[in-house]
Order: C-alpha cells, then sequence, then structure tokens
C-alpha cells in the first residue's frame, strides 16, 4: 500500500532553516511528483509546491519563491523541503502528499504531517 | 489567481440527514476540481477528484456534481464520522483550496 512517511517535528528559531523528509514506499516513486501543503495552526491548507520525481522539476508558490527548496533522492524514494528564512508565521503542519506528474494536481495519498514551530 | 471560495463556513445537520457543501471558483476550472475531509490531528483525506468521481474506498454517500465554477458536494445520509472539516481544490492551473467548510452535529 502506498505510504507517506515523514520526520518528526521541529522547533527552529526565526532566521533559521528547517529540511523536513517524506519517504515514499508502496508505488514506483519516479512515476508521480510529491507536492508540499502546509496548514498554519486552526487554519486551511496552503499549496507551497511541486516536484516531479522523475527529473526534479519544480514549480514553488509564488510567495515562498526564494526561500523554498524541494528536492529528491530517487535512492531512498524520499523528498524534502527545505524553508529558509524561518518566521514566525511558518509555524505550521507540513504535508507531503503523492501527486500526479504534473504541478495540476490532486492529492490522493498524504504523509502524516511534520509540526514546524519558529519561536524565539 | 483562482480564488475559491466555499459555504456555508459551518453546517450543522442531525445524523442520518442528508449534508450539501458548496464551492464556487472565481473563473472556471472545467472539472478539475477535487474535496477532501480533514478530522482533526489528522491529515486530509481524497474524497473526490475530477468533480464527480470518487477516490479508493471512499463509501457511496458522498458524491460530487458540478463543472466550471459551481460545485457541490453531498454526503446523503450523515454517519458519526462524517463529522469534519470539508476542503475543494481546484487544478485547473496553480492548485488552490477552499478555505473549508466545518460540518458539525446538530
Amino acid at each position: 500500500q502506498v505510504q507517506l512517511v515523514q520526520s518528526g517535528a521541529e522547533v527552529k528559531k526565526p532566521g533559521a532553516s528547517v529540511k523536513v523528509s517524506c519517504k515514499a514506499s508502496g508505488y514506483t516513486f519516479t512515476s508521480y511528483g510529491i507536492s508540499w501543503v502546509r496548514q498554519a495552526p486552526g487554519q486551511g491548507l496552503e499549496w507551497m509546491g511541486w516536484i516531479s520525481a522523475y527529473n526534479g522539476n519544480t514549480n514553488y508558490a509564488q510567495k515562498l519563491q526564494g526561500r523554498v527548496t524541494m528536492t529528491t533522492d530517487t535512492s531512498t524514494s524520499t523528498a524534502y523541503m527545505e524553508l529558509r528564512s524561518l518566521r514566525s508565521d511558518d509555524t505550521a503542519v507540513y504535508y507531503c502528499a503523492r501527486s500526479r506528474p504534473s504541478v495540476t494536481t490532486f492529492l490522493g495519498y498524504w504523509g502524516q504531517g511534520t509540526l514546524v514551530t519558529v519561536s524565539s | 489567481e483562482i480564488v475559491m471560495t466555499q459555504s456555508p463556513a459551518t453546517l450543522s445537520v442531525s445524523p442520518g440527514e442528508r449534508a450539501t457543501l458548496s464551492c464556487r471558483a472565481s473563473q472556471s476550472v472545467s472539472s478539475n476540481l477535487a474535496w477532501y475531509q480533514q478530522k482533526p490531528g489528522q491529515a486530509p483525506r481524497l474524497l473526490i477528484y475530477g468533480a464527480s468521481t470518487r477516490a479508493t474506498g471512499i463509501p457511496a454517500r458522498f458524491s460530487g456534481s458540478g463543472s466550471g465554477t459551481e460545485f457541490t458536494l453531498t454526503i446523503s445520509s450523515l454517519q458519526s464520522e462524517d463529522f469534519a472539516v470539508y476542503y475543494c481544490q481546484q487544478y485547473n492551473n496553480w492548485p488552490r483550496f477552499g478555505q473549508g467548510t466545518k460540518l458539525e452535529i446538530k
């Protein structure tokens, strides 16, 4: 069965960086993409971006351009999302989700989420 | 930028009754619309894609309809496990979610 297992919770200071991992299993990793979605406490869902696990092509939300980098390691079927220059409003649960091989995708399978807390 | 607007923000319905949730797009998204269910402390779960196709394992009491700019999620006979927050999402271009509808027990 398809599974996405994310890394554990993180606490970071403002200005620091965080890197969240998402290990996929149960399907051919390079046949799909991975999207990242975040959810601030008590708020709705925000799409952060998408990466093709086939060729590494990326598409990021405009508001995060320059601060976010998404990568994959096909040898371990793992996707990564790094967010830099963290601010308090980056505090959120970050989800990875399996996507179609295109940014225009719905999300069929989700990771369990990773809480990132940004606090001084 | 396509804006997705869900209504109502909160819907109070009794178990066994029908619930109807709405989602409107600021411009046409064709049938490129998905619905998700999210319970507290859990990741969202895909219910519907292509506006009306149920995802694997989703009960038949969940149905989606609409195209263009107006969409509806209907839950025909509410079970206790259906009380949750529901999000619509367009994927006709850059994906965007609606703000959610909280379905609560009346």
